[in-house]
């Protein structure tokens, strides 16, 4: 599975838009990108995937850049319980596809 | 449904006692998965079960065996603990291939 780069720490600001980069420059066509967040000491959460289009569910929105070397994830007003770490992963096919994560990036959402 | 259960949550050993956790799931899923996570750091994955009756290594297994008792069930053992693998184990499902993976709550083991 190809490697993601993300940055260690955010900030946002209550009700603003929280934009969480990640890089994937050597993702190849068949891997999709994955978003996960923990929050606090919890289990991991599923929030959204995507392959080249640009996807949107009630969490968030994945933009995913036309290279799919990058892709963003948007939570568009960010709520002190959107407060986690945040997991981009590139996964490949199969029938037991694993998960590889990083250390992600940890975003703080303030009042 | 209650999702993903893990048990037990908190659970202390001293080094070289032996231990199974574990996890079972209602969701009908297909894979099931083992991770721990250290401090500080992202998860990693022990081993998998693709499907019932199959098991497989994922990046870090040594010292820990598993079982698929069902489509339900998957048990992680620890046959002889070391403080090395003290840590916070999530059991996860999914339906497979693509699909979102399902997470349990943890289980936090110290091994003294």
């Amino acid at each position: 599975d190809a490697k993601t780069t993300q940055p260690p720490s955010m900030d946002c600001a209550e009700g603003r838009a929280a934009n969480l980069p990640c890089n994937h420059s050597t993702i190849s066509g068949n891997e999709y990108v994955y978003w996960y967040r923990q929050i606090h000491s919890q289990g991991p959460q599923y929030i959204i995937h995507g392959l080249k289009n640009n996807e949107t569910n009630e969490m968030a929105s994945l933009i995913i850049t036309e290279d799919r070397k990058s892709s963003t994830l948007i939570l568009p007003h960010a709520t002190l319980r959107d407060t986690a770490v945040y997991y981009c992963i590139v996964r490949s096919t199969g029938t037991a596809s694993k998960l590889t994560f990083g250390t992600g990036t940890r975003l703080q959402v303030t009042l | 449904n209650a999702g993903v259960t893990q048990t037990p949550k908190f659970q202390v050993l001293k080094t070289g006692q032996s231990m199974t956790l574990q996890c079972a799931q209602d969701m009908n899923h297909n894979s099931m998965y083992w991770y721990r996570q250290d401090p500080g750091m992202g998860l990693r994955l022990i081993y998998y079960s693709a499907s019932e009756g199959t098991t497989d290594k994922g990046e870090v297994p040594n010292g820990y065996n598993v079982s698929r008792l069902n489509k339900r069930e998957f048990s992680l053992r620890l046959e002889s603990a070391a403080p090395s693998q003290t840590s916070v184990y999530f059991c996860a499902s999914s339906e497979g291939g693509y699909n979102e993976q399902f997470f349990g709550p943890g289980t936090r083991l110290t091994v003294l």
